[in-house]
């Protein structure tokens, strides 16, 4: 069946460092891809999202590129922030189901 | 805040018994998801309706149902509950009814603890 694979972590960087988090997936169709974030204490955000092959998400700083040649959603942001600590989730749709990644810890220390 | 709403916040009960976990959706959507976040099996989509009627079915045990009422809110039941069935459940509502097209809003999720 379809799955996520992200990065494990946790990851702890520095205010202004550049971030990554590495997202693959393998599908049998054309699914969408997604980022979401969770903040302690509360339910998931919907970051960005990508619907097909070479569309790039982006919002609030954060971006990332559906490539179907190498199956991958890997999300950056050029200089991150302490209020970007919280956990990243990666995950794709098909017509009728959801999958997640296992989640990413990002701190970042002032 | 979200506009989903979870009721109740806390549940603890013991193995052998059965709850109820209450969502509203946003006002305005038709379509209402359930999730279970564990730290054994991390985020898994259990189950969808949209507009009353069940559109996607994910890993959802037989030990679990759930339902959406005319006025749209949603009802999880979970029966003959486990140790294992300990985790936060998170509702999540959208416009549409297909899984991805449109964006999910999530409530704060209700923590269930299993004794």
């Amino acid at each position: 069946g379809d799955s996520v694979t992200q990065m494990e972590g946790p990851v702890t960087l520095s205010e202004e460092a550049f971030l990554t988090i590495n997202c693959t997936y393998t599908a049998t169709g054309y699914p969408s891809l997604f980022w979401y974030v969770q903040y302690p204490g509360e339910g998931l955000q919907l970051l960005l999202k990508a619907t097909k092959a070479d569309d790039k998400g982006s919002n609030k700083g954060f971006e990332a590129t559906y490539r179907k040649e190498t199956t991958s959603f890997h999300l950056e942001k050029g200089s991150v922030q302490v209020s970007d600590s919280a956990v990243y989730f990666c995950a794709l749709s098909s017509l009728d189901d959801m999958r997640f990644g296992a989640g990413t810890r990002l701190t970042v220390k002032p | 805040d979200s506009g989903v709403t979870q009721t109740p916040k806390h549940l603890i009960t013991a193995t052998g018994q059965r709850v109820t976990l209450r969502c509203s959706p946003r006002s305005g959507d038709l379509s209402v998801y359930w999730y279970q976040q564990s730290l054994d099996q991390g985020l898994q989509f259990l189950i969808q309706y949209y507009n009353g009627e069940e559109r996607a079915k994910g890993n959802i045990l037989e030990r679990f149902s759930a339902q959406q009422f005319p006025d749209l809110h949603s009802e999880l039941n979970l029966s003959s509950l486990e140790l294992g069935d300990s985790a936060l459940y998170f509702c999540a509502s959208s416009v549409e009814g297909t899984i991805g097209s449109y964006e999910q809003y999530f409530g704060p999720g209700t923590r269930l603890t299993v004794t």
